[in-house]
């Protein structure tokens, strides 16, 4: 079964672009959680969603932040416009949830963000 | 608030030793989860375990075995007889019963040949 699919692994771009980053979670999984990963900040949880809606988005930095989900099979997290402190791995992540019991959570590889 | 603390930054150990991983937790919540992940040197974050608060019983997974301790609020990981192949960062979790993992900082273990 693939896991969970996350594009472009790599992205390099310039201060003041646009960047999406997208993801495919697992078949089934009802609820999809966007993370960043810094040296100074570890992991922190940005965005979650469940059924397709989001939850809580607290973690989001700023307006220049946004996340999507327009079905249950994609996600996207985009930054516009960019800076070098976005500079980070963006983790997506997806799980069943039933009920209060998040559940295993199953992460993709990372999309690795450079903003130069 | 919820917080893990990994207080061993790095390890390092020769091929066959042991190791065990620290964690400790603060929580209000009496209903919490616990996790460990691994992250190896490929970037991804691999999902080990994941115990409930109401179950103290300790688990054994082939090489790896964990400790769940409320009365000192640790969840400690030990890798016996450890390979290469465990080189990896190693995340420790909490959650309250709903969705936010609340993640330590890690520890970076290397296993020498």
């Amino acid at each position: 079964d693939a896991g969970v699919i996350q594009s472009p692994r790599h992205e390099v771009t310039e201060m003041g672009q646009e960047v999406t980053l997208r993801c495919k979670p697992i078949s089934g999984h009802n609820s999809l959680f966007w993370y960043r990963q810094t040296m100074m900040r570890g992991l922190e949880l940005l965005i979650y969603f469940n059924n397709n809606v989001p939850i809580d988005d607290s973690g989001m930095p700023e307006d220049r932040f946004s996340a999507k989900m327009p079905n249950a099979s994609f996600s996207t997290l985009k930054i516009q416009p960019s800076e070098p402190r976005d500079s980070a791995v963006y983790f997506c992540a997806s799980s069943f949830r039933a009920g209060y019991n998040t559940g295993e959570l199953f992460f993709g590889e990372g999309s690795r963000l450079t903003v130069l | 608030a919820q917080k893990v603390t990994q207080a061993q930054t790095e390890i390092s150990v020769v091929e066959k030793e042991d190791v065990t991983l620290d964690c400790v937790y603060e929580t209000r919540d009496t209903t919490y989860y616990l996790f460990w992940y691994k992250q190896p040197p490929s970037g991804e974050l691999v999902f080990l375990i994941r115990r409930n608060s109401f179950d103290e019983q300790n688990e054994i997974s082939g090489r790896y075995s964990w400790n769940f301790q409320k009365s000192t609020s640790s969840f400690n990981f030990t890798i016996t007889a450890s390979q290469v192949v465990d080189s990896a960062v190693y995340f420790c979790a909490l959650s309250r019963s709903d969705y936010k993992l609340s993640f330590g900082a890690g520890t970076t273990v290397t296993v020498r040949a």
